[in-house]
């Protein structure tokens, strides 16, 4: 059973560019999360989506940032216009269904370098 | 909001022997659940153990073990004859039962096996 397919696994963009990260949840995986995880600090929280709905984004900066996760394909975080404070570690998790008995596998993450 | 803290940046141990990594954490909330996640240097994120919080014991997995004290709000990690497999950064984290179920992120601490 493959686990969280996370793509690319390094991302290297020039200011002003678009970064688009891909994650693959596990199979049956209908809940996927979001986190950013910057140089010496912890994961943060971005976005949680469900299969066509976003459920919270309460972690996602206003500007630049868009999350989807369409019927069909991988969840999709979208940068726009990357700055320099964008590099990070993007990492997604996903799980079969809401509630604690399930929880989220992580993927292996995409490290985003902005020069 | 919840908050996570883990007040030790770093620590070393030797082989063979025993660590205690401490967390504590806020809430207001009475139904949740607390994890211990490990990032080694390939940056993957491997839960280690998970405990709800409506268990009063402890969770033990192989030479993991948690020593979860309620009204304190902490929740600390014992590794047992460590090994140098076991050096890593160790991720604290809290989610609230109901919601959207997000993680909260201690900073982490920095575990060093010595051999």
């Amino acid at each position: 059973n493959a686990g969280v397919m996370q793509n690319p696994r390094h991302l290297v963009r020039r200011r002003g560019q678009e970064a688009r990260l891909r994650c693959s949840p596990m199979k049956g995986h209908s809940h996927v999360y979001w986190y950013r995880q910057l140089p010496e600090e912890g994961l943060k929280f971005m976005v949680y989506l469900q299969k066509e709905n976003i459920i919270d984004e309460s972690g996602m900066p206003k500007e630049r940032f868009s999350a989807e996760f369409p019927k069909e394909g991988p969840s999709i975080l979208r940068i726009q216009q990357v700055v320099r404070g964008d590099s990070a570690a993007y990492f997604c998790a996903s799980s079969p269904l809401k509630g604690s008995d399930q929880p989220q596998h992580f993927g292996d993450g995409t490290r985003l370098s902005i020069l | 909001a919840q908050t996570v803290t883990q007040s030790q940046p770093e620590m070393s141990v030797q082989e063979a022997e025993t660590v205690t990594l401490s967390c504590t954490y806020d809430t207001s909330e009475n139904n949740y659940y607390l994890f211990w996640y490990k990032q080694p240097p390939s940056r993957q994120m491997i839960l280690v153990i998970r405990q709800e919080a409506y268990k009063q014991q402890n969770a033990t997995e192989n030479r993991f073990s948690v020593n979860f004290q309620k009204a304190a709000k902490s929740f600390s990690l014992k590794i047992s004859d460590s090994q140098l497999g076991d050096t890593a950064m160790y991720f604290c984290a809290f989610m609230n039962q109901g919601g959207s179920e997000k993680l909260v992120f201690g900073k982490g601490t920095k575990l060093t096996v010595n051999p």
